[in-house]
């Protein structure tokens, strides 16, 4: 089993900020590596696929890096929208895993 | 475009076998590469990756769930169901089924909406 471990928990930002979600894996995965977006009372959406590569229609503000077994979501200036819980994923090896999520709230 | 939608209980009693239905749109199931997973998350808490099954009908189970899971498709009708043996209130959590691109890379996309299903006696 691949573990991941994503932090923060928890990250408080203002809008117009700059933030950065790191997950850490336990083994090499490539960049078999996915970022999700979930709002309260909704299902979890796919912002970046294989590690840096942005779902069509995901604002630019939003990229990813990373190879191996560090990897990285940017947001480059947050917006109101952007507040929400993210969540990476690894498809590199059964059995897939999710981190544990960040919260980004307003400060 | 392409949908998906969970339907099945929404309470069952412990002990009991809970079946999911994904009904989907917008891809066939028979296409090489593509596959429909399931994924839950328990209230408050964070995801997790319980089955996928591909188009050529290769599953893969959550090692901590195989023995109480099964997975299966349905080509014809555009359904993927899971079932879900002796269940317990700590399987109460919101159920999606997702959508995986037949590129190896793609995450999953899109999902469905989700279903809670409560286990409670």
């Amino acid at each position: 089993v691949i573990w991941m471990t994503q932090s923060p928990s928890l990250l408080s930002a203002s809008t117009g900020d700059r933030v950065t979600i790191s997950c850490r894996m336990s083994q090499g995965i490539s960049s078999y590596l996915a970022w999700y977006q979930q709002k309260p009372g909704k299902a979890p959406e796919l912002l970046i696929y294989a590690a840096s590569t942005l779902q069509s229609g995901v604002p630019s503000r939003f990229s990813g890096s990373g190879s191996g077994t560090d990897f990285t979501l940017t947001i480059s200036c947050l917006q109101s929208e952007d507040f929400a819980t993210y969540y990476c994923q690894q498809y590199y090896s059964f059995p897939w895993t999710f981190g544990q999520g960040t919260k980004v709230e307003i400060k | 475009q392409i949908t998906l939608k969970e339907s099945g209980p929404t309470l069952v009693k412990p002990t009991q076998t809970l079946t999911l239905t994904c009904t989907f749109s917008g891809f066939s199931l028979s296409t090489s590469g593509v596959g429909v997973g399931w994924i839950r998350q328990p209230p408050g808490k964070a995801l997790e990756w319980l089955a996928l099954i591909y188009w050529d009908d290769d599953k893969r189970y959550s090692p901590s769930l195989k023995s109480r899971l099964t997975i299966t498709k349905d080509t014809s009708k555009n359904q993927v169901v899971l079932t879900m043996t002796n269940m317990d209130p700590v399987d109460t959590a919101t159920y999606y089924c997702a959508h995986k691109d037949v590129v190896p890379a793609a995450g999953f996309d899109p999902w469905g909406q989700g279903t809670l299903v409560t286990v409670s006696s």
